[in-house]
């Protein structure tokens, strides 16, 4: 199974703070790694598809960028709505496996 | 709008079986590979099964395969997981999933039901 290593863990930030979460594959994945956001208590919400397409209705605050084996995910200026926590996920090959996930709270 | 509707959580006990539905409304459902993720409590997302479109081909993660079945009913726009001799690992909620056409991802979810094993 592919391995998802998502760094860090958990991330204290502040409103309007630019953020990079980043997740490693254990083998290239070409361009297969997805972003997910989940606030607890709700469904969780595609951000990025294919490492860089922003889902439909998703602000463009969110960004994704990498390839191979190193990814990344950026909110460039937090809002309130963004303190969640996030996932990354490759779809490269079965099991579609997720990262352990960033939880990401107000400092 | 999309809407997936997950039901048939509950507690049963190690061993027991258990059956989720999910219904599904707003999109051809027909025309959409699923997908069932799960999440254990305080742990993160779980890619359980899948099912294509047509509903003949599925794959299952290891830990389930042999114990649990996806299946779908594309006249009634519904899909299930059947899940039978059920273990404490197994408790977690189901969310019932929507994968993008023509793509990988997962691009709608359910709000998801409990299931719990204990005894």
């Amino acid at each position: 199974d592919i391995q998802m290593t998502q760094s860090p863990s958990s991330l204290s930030a502040s409103l309007g703070d630019r953020i990079t979460i980043t997740c490693r594959a254990s083998q290239s994945i070409s361009r297969h790694l997805n972003w997910y956001q989940h606030i607890p208590g709700k469904a969780p919400t595609l951000l990025i598809y294919g490492v860089s397409t922003l889902h439909s209705g998703v602000p463009s605050r969110f960004s994704g960028s990498g390839s191979g084996t190193e990814f990344t995910l950026t909110i460039s200026s937090l809002q309130p709505e963004d303190f969640a926590t996030y996932y990354c996920q490759q779809s490269y090959g079965i099991p579609y496996t997720f990262g352990q996930g960033t939880k990401l709270d107000i400092k | 709008q999309v809407q997936l509707v997950e039901s048939g959580g509950d507690l049963v006990k190690p061993g027991g079986s258990l059956r989720l539905s999910c219904a599904a409304s707003g999109f051809t459902f027909r025309d959409y590979y699923m997908v069932w993720v799960r999440q254990a409590p305080g742990k993160g997302l779980e890619w359980v099964s899948h099912i294509n479109s047509g509903g003949s081909t599925v794959d299952y993660e290891d830990s389930v395969r042999g114990r649990f079945t996806i299946s779908r009913d594309n006249a009634k726009n519904t899909l299930f997981l059947q899940m039978s001799r059920l273990r404490v690992e197994d408790t977690a909620v189901y969310y019932c999933v929507r994968n993008g056409v023509n793509r990988r991802d997962f691009d709608f979810w359910g709000q998801g039901t409990l299931v719990t094993v204990s005894s």
